[in-house]
């Protein structure tokens, strides 16, 4: 079974629509995140949630909602895409705040045409 | 302050020799460290972990070594194998107090035949 999974692999899509990307966790994690991986390969954060409630939000566009339905479930919306949005977005999960792993989904390709 | 990665370093190395790659991380108050790979189209794996309590951690065929006065880690991989070539980070992170995994610029590793 896989720990983090993350839907869908690949999504490509016109400048200006409207697209979601779905996790989900069956690790039992209390905690969720949403990473953006670059060309460069360079990961990083965009939110964190824990026991559903927000706790990381960094900087990014309003355009982005995340929604986290259960502890489980870590949701991504975007709202008019742009091409510079085009990148791997990785899902990931860790049991906590502590000093614990943190385990990742495969990731979702975004392209924005 | 946060690492920001211009460019992906490359460590080209003969298969059956060891590799060595480092990483310097930005954080004085990170107190917990984590080297993941991660392969072509996958999500960052995890290989081995270490807190600041300790200078040295070793694994199966990997150690990681931790500075901290100079804030460098680094990771050793022992008789590398084809199946190492993929590209490293380091992650680091205050144990307590903030959920905020900050990664490295990432390292790719070429083991030559």
């Amino acid at each position: 079974d896989t720990a983090v999974s993350q839907t869908p692999k690949y999504l490509v899509t016109q400048m200006g629509n409207d697209k979601s990307i779905k996790c989900e966790q069956n690790l039992g994690h209390d905690t969720m995140y949403w990473y953006k991986q670059d060309s460069k390969k360079f990961l990083k954060i965009m939110f964190s949630y824990n026991n559903k409630e927000l706790i990381i939000n960094e900087t990014v566009p309003n355009r982005f909602s995340p929604k986290s339905p259960d502890k489980a479930h870590l949701n991504l919306h975007i709202n008019s895409l742009e091409l510079g949005d085009s990148a791997v977005y990785f899902c990931a999960s860790s049991l906590g705040g502590g000093a614990e792993k943190l385990f990742f989904g495969s990731g979702t390709q975004l392209s924005v045409l | 302050g946060e690492s920001v990665g211009l460019h992906l370093p490359t460590l080209s190395v003969q298969e059956g020799d060891n590799s060595i790659i480092n990483c310097a991380y930005s954080n004085s108050a990170s107190d917990y460290f984590i080297w993941y790979k991660q392969e072509s189209g996958k999500g960052p794996q995890f290989i081995i972990d270490i807190r600041s309590n300790m200078d040295k951690r070793q694994g199966q065929r990997v150690t990681v070594l931790l500075n901290k006065t100079v804030k460098h880690l680094s990771l050793q991989i022992a008789a590398t194998q084809p199946g190492d070539s993929a590209v490293y980070f380091c992650a680091e992170k205050a144990r307590t107090g903030t959920y905020k995994y900050i990664f490295g610029t990432g390292t790719r590793l070429k083991v030559l035949a």
